[in-house]
């Protein structure tokens, strides 16, 4: 059975603070990893992972796959208390099918 | 663009009504996806369609549930008859059938009392 997994579940740090997320992941015929990020409305796309080893960057957010080991991380430096909210990993198998979603981490930054 | 757009927003309901939630998909996007978000089980895939016809249901969980694209601009989700452990927030979601990022509506919250 395909399956994503996230950790840690949940993380308090301080405003400032660098945090990193991790997404493991067992599935079979592996397209691309997402991260998205929630707050109290709906997911958001953050980025899109296809190849091994290059980082994708977005302002103070960046992600990184390595396909070999089967994870990701996604880094968060200089952390706001608006980055509070949960990240969600999540996995394509196949293009144009739906998303395998870990259970997410919920970020709290506090000021 | 609008984005994907749910209707209604909200929805309370007492057991054993019919629910009826609605989506308007991103113009040009091919596949649409229902999910279900809980605090025990997270985000769960439902069903979703490609161009219209319904690919993978094997995430609905069961013959109370039922979903509908009668056309690429809107869908339906129906729940008959509802119970208090469908109680959740459904989102919908498209995608452009070759790419891989999916945007969500601002999903639905259900009560089901």
């Amino acid at each position: 059975e395909d399956k994503v997994v996230q950790s840690p579940l949940s993380l308090v740090v301080h405003e400032g603070d660098t945090v990193t997320l991790n997404c493991s992941y067992e599935v079979t015929n592996f397209r691309s990893l997402l991260w998205y990020k929630q707050e109290k409305k709906a997911p958001t796309f953050l980025f899109m992972l296809t190849s091994s080893g290059i980082e994708k960057k977005s302002g103070r957010l960046s992600s990184i796959l390595d396909k070999k080991e089967l994870f990701s991380i996604l880094n968060i430096t200089a952390t706001q208390t608006g980055d509070s909210a949960i990240y969600l990993c999540a996995v394509i198998v196949q293009a144009g099918t739906a998303l395998i979603f870990g259970k997410g981490t919920t970020l709290s930054v506090s000021s | 663009d609008a984005g994907v757009i749910q209707s209604p927003r909200h929805e309370v309901t007492e057991m054993g009504q019919e629910v009826t939630l609605r989506c308007k998909p991103i113009s040009g996007h091919n596949s649409l996806f229902w999910y279900r978000q809980t605090m025990m089980r997270g985000l769960e895939l439902l069903i979703y369609f490609n161009n219209n016809v319904p690919i993978d249901d094997s995430g609905m969980p069961e013959d109370r549930f039922s979903a509908k694209m009668p056309n690429a601009s809107f869908s339906t989700l129906k729940i008959q008859p509802s119970e208090p452990r469908d109680s959740a927030v459904y989102f919908c979601a498209s995608s452009s059938q070759t790419g891989g990022e999916q945007y969500f509506g601002p999903g639905t919250r259900l009560t089901v009392t």
